[in-house]
């Protein structure tokens, strides 16, 4: 069925350093990928989308770019801040139907 | 910017007892959902609404689950008799349209429920 597959965490970095978090997927047909946070104490929030293969997403930093050949869609960020501290979670959306597929949640803690 | 409102951000409740959660999706938006997170596992769909009644469920959402927009502005979700594997967290959602490959989905802050 379709799925969604992410690197577990909890991931800690320093300030500065290069983050990636992975994603694969399964799905059926073309599916929209994306990621979405959710800081301390808030909601989940859209962070960045891509809707078809080869498309890149980007918002404040972070970028993922939608891989068909890989079935992928990694998260990256050259130099992390401490505010990015939350949990991460990859998502694809189908074209039928109303739901979203979740990944299980990266939890990621930059320090100082 | 607009909000999903969930209230409460934390419920304990007893095994076997009833539970409404509870949420005020954004004014202009049409479909709403919920979704739960058992610690450690995945967001997973239970429920989607849309013009006053249940658009698509999932294999979760038994008879023991019920949705209901009583007002036009809130949106419940309840669970009739609770169970410990119903222990997790609830978060509602909502949306313009449907097809979330148009704009993504406003997800609220989320209600953890313990059942104990």
């Amino acid at each position: 069925g379709d799925s969604v597959t992410q690197m577990e965490g909890p991931v800690t970095l320093s300030e500065e350093a290069c983050l990636t978090i992975n994603c694969t997927y399964t799905a059926t047909g073309y599916p929209s990928l994306f990621w979405y946070v959710q800081y301390p104490g808030e909601g989940l929030q859209l962070l960045l989308k891509a809707t078809k293969a080869d498309d890149k997403g980007s918002n404040k930093g972070f970028e993922a770019t939608y891989r068909k050949e890989t079935t992928s869609f990694h998260l990256e960020k050259g130099s992390v801040q401490v505010s990015d501290s939350a949990v991460y979670f990859c998502a694809l959306s189908l074209n039928t139907g109303n739901q979203f597929y979740f990944g299980t949640g990266t939890s990621l803690t930059v320090i100082p | 910017e607009p909000e999903v409102t969930q209230t409460p951000s934390h419920q304990v409740t007893q095994m076997g007892q009833e539970v409404i959660l509870r949420c005020v999706p954004i004014s202009n938006h049409l479909y709403f959902y919920w979704y739960r997170q058992i610690l450690g596992q995945k967001v997973e769909f239970l429920v989607s609404f849309y013009n006053n009644e249940i658009s698509e469920k999932s294999e979760i959402f038994d008879d023991q689950f019920s949705v209901e927009r009583p007002d036009g502005s809130n949106f419940t979700l309840k669970i009739r008799s609770t169970k410990l594997e119903d222990s997790a967290m609830y978060f509602c959602a909502s949306s313009v349209r449907s097809r979330g490959k148009s704009n993504g989905y406003t997800f609220g802050s989320g209600t953890r429920l313990t059942v104990v």
